[in-house]
């Protein structure tokens, strides 16, 4: 089926190990971006891609790191993983950055423990 | 920055009835969308609203974009167990901070034990 594909879906890390979630969408959307989501905090962006080429920060980018890796492949690096970053992480595409009013399709997430 | 403020954070339904909640921003939207997330799984898109004033269906789900541009309401007719989930509102943040969606807090809805 056509969407987008998060792995691993599930994840437990010890404080201070590295790891990278990946997400590849197959719907030839340009913008796609990463979420974090905790209790009580909805939906919070880390970072974004608009376009191939180019991330930006979103709002709470710190920890992390990302890399866009083509069209398709937009991936979230923890370097250095701490218990704060204990969450479920969604990856998002869009068509394009100017199309953001027909919405987002989301993966179906990672949930990451950090201990 | 915008934000989006749900109402209720959250709720009980009991199998048939009509629920609702709303979505309030201090700012306008131009457009406003509405999504479910069910436990375990990423959110889906509902309804999508273009039109202040508009009234939209999906189902048993109906969604208003307010007269006002800051508020839009969904409503949940004859609930059945699988409206379970985490029902977000979304919508454009403002061109100044780039072309992205800014989301509500969501409201969780439960059954009735």
């Amino acid at each position: 089926n056509a969407g987008v594909t998060q792995t691993p879906k599930f994840q437990v890390l010890k404080t201070g190990q590295s790891m990278t979630l990946q997400c590849a969408q197959d719907m030839n959307h340009n913008s796609m971006y990463w979420y974090r989501q905790d209790p009580g905090m909805g939906l919070r962006l880390i970072y974004y891609s608009a376009s191939e080429g180019t991330t930006d920060k979103g709002e709470v980018p710190n920890g992390y790191n990302v890399s866009r890796l083509n069209k398709r492949e937009f991936s979230l690096r923890l370097e250095s993983a701490a218990p704060s970053q204990t969450s479920v992480y969604f990856c998002a595409s869009s068509p394009s950055r100017d199309r953001v009013d027909y919405g987002y399709t989301f993966g179906s997430g990672t949930r990451l423990t950090v201990v | 920055g915008q934000q989006l403020n749900q109402s209720p954070q959250s709720m009980f339904i009991q199998e048939g009835e009509d629920v609702s909640m709303n979505c309030t921003s201090s700012s306008i939207f131009n457009t406003w969308l509405w999504y479910k997330q069910d436990p375990g799984e990423g959110p889906v898109l509902l309804i999508a609203l273009y039109k202040a004033g508009e009234l939209t269906s999906n189902g048993r789900l109906t969604a208003q974009f307010g007269i006002t541009r800051k508020d839009s309401f969904l409503n949940i007719s004859a609930s059945i167990p699988s409206d379970v989930g985490i029902y977000f509102c979304a919508g454009p943040a403002i061109k100044a901070a780039g072309n992205k969606l800014t989301f509500g807090g969501g409201t969780r809805v439960l059954v009735k034990p």
